[in-house]
């Protein structure tokens, strides 16, 4: 099972930061990829990006220059960062694992992160 | 980017119904095109994998296949359970995209 956790509102300019809390598996055995997906109000879904162990992260390029993806074995959770951030990144943000072939399962719940002064 | 166009964005059908929905990507590509059942308030999950492929807990009323370009999923004899936001998602190419979604509701 996967559950994010983080601030729910963060001050434009300043830097959005997420959990993701794996439990029941290894963060660094069986599921090998571990993905940030969001969905802002009203809009459809938007794949951030994703990491696994050994490899290099993989961001889209709509927001390659702001976001950090990364792991940590020691808390069996992986983490998002996302610098800079505006009105328009205010979003329910979901964490994910996956494979290879680019599917996502399975999903935490979403934790909603509001932007706003 | 691959940009999925899903139609309708709603539907309204009655327990028992067949419902389709349709996915068509803005360039062609074959078998990368994934199914997600998304309940308010809950975690979005896996229900069709690489166009036609069933998660394991997915009930047989599921299907999911290709025609020219397009994907559908089809629901056969619909469920109470099925009422939900069904989502497509391509993992063709980076970056990986998602239909606008179909939200299944009770007539």
């Amino acid at each position: 099972q996967l559950q994010e956790s983080g601030p729910g509102l963060v001050k434009p300019s300043e830097t959005l930061s997420l959990t993701c809390n794996v439990s029941g598996g290894s963060l660094s055995r069986g599921i090998n990829y571990w993905t940030w997906i969001r969905q802002p109000a009203g809009k459809g879904l938007e794949w951030i990006g994703r990491f696994y162990f050994g490899g290099i992260p993989h961001y889209n390029p709509s927001l390659k220059s702001r976001v950090t993806i990364s792991g940590d074995t020691s808390k069996n959770s992986f983490s998002l960062k996302l610098t800079s951030v505006t009105a328009a990144d205010t979003a329910i943000y979901y964490c994910a694992g996956g494979n290879a072939a680019g599917t996502f399962d399975p999903w935490g719940p979403g934790t909603l992160v509001t932007v706003s002064s | 980017d691959i940009h999925l166009t899903q139609s309708p964005s709603s539907l309204s059908a009655s327990v028992g119904d067949r419902v389709t929905i349709t996915c068509r990507p803005s360039q062609s590509f074959s078998t990368y095109l994934n199914w997600y059942q998304h309940k308010p308030g809950k975690a979005p999950k896996l229900l069709i994998y690489a166009t036609s492929n069933l998660q394991s807990w997915v009930p047989s009323r599921f299907s999911g296949s290709a025609s020219g370009t397009d994907f559908t999923l089809t629901i056969t004899s619909l469920q109470p359970e099925d009422f939900a936001t069904y989502y497509c998602q391509q993992s063709y190419s980076s970056p990986y995209t998602f239909g606008g979604g179909t939200k299944l509701e009770i007539k």
